[in-house]
């Protein structure tokens, strides 16, 4: 089955620009995805990207894809203390694989 | 309307007790989904239904027991939990099958301690 990994912490700057990154292991996945879970609350979706692209630019938000090392990355600019949560990667298409969720912290 | 609500909020029950979550949209979608969420880990998914029959159970004990009574409702009812069943139960649901893209819209979970 389809495996997702991701770093579990990043702590940056307000203001700086945040990346997470995420690997995933089965190819065929069609779409990626990357949620959002602030504390106590249900999974956002912030954004999603087919595979057979590159990048997606979305506001703040730029979506990496590096598909022949099945690489996946989420770069927020200009992060805000509101970008403070736990986002997630997540592969698959009816049955969504998760990563484990990467904690951002923006310090003030 | 984008919403997906869950009641209630927050349950405490003994594991004798028989008790239920409801999750319910109005978004037109045919598919529903129920996920346990551990704190710190991430969601895993329990149940699929898809125009309201079920379509994925992930081996889940029969202490779970799922119900969809029509397209917009989707319930969990929970009989002789374990301590071990804390944890938030998040409800979702999507269009079905627009290819291979489910955007999946979540409630905001219902918070269960088993005691």
């Amino acid at each position: 089955g389809e495996d997702v990994e991701q770093s579990l912490f990043l702590s940056v700057r307000e203001g700086d620009s945040s990346v997470i990154n995420c690997t995933y292991t089965d190819s065929s996945s069609t779409y990626l995805y990357w949620y959002k879970q602030e504390p106590g609350a249900g999974l956002q979706l912030l954004t999603y990207i087919f595979s057979n692209m590159d990048m997606k630019q979305d506001q703040r938000l730029t979506v990496l894809l590096n598909k022949k090392d099945k690489h996946l990355s989420l770069r927020i600019a200009d992060t805000q203390t509101g970008d403070s949560a736990i986002y997630f990667c997540a592969a698959g298409s009816y049955q969504l694989t998760f990563g484990k969720g990467t904690k951002l912290s923006v310090i003030p | 309307d984008t919403e997906v609500t869950q009641t209630p909020k927050h349950l405490v029950m003994g594991m004798t007790n028989k008790k239920s979550l409801k999750c319910e949209q109005h978004m037109g979608h045919r598919a529903m989904y129920w996920y346990k969420q551990k704190a710190k880990k991430p969601p895993e998914l329990m149940f699929v239904y898809s125009y309201e029959k079920l379509s994925i159970n992930e081996s889940v004990p029969s202490r779970f027991s799922p119900e969809c009574p029509n397209s917009s409702l989707l319930n969990l009812h929970l009989h002789a939990l374990q301590p071990e069943d804390s944890a938030l139960y998040l409800c979702a649901s999507s269009q079905d099958r627009q290819g291979d893209f489910y955007e999946q819209y979540f409630g905001p979970g219902t918070r269960l301690t088993v005691t």
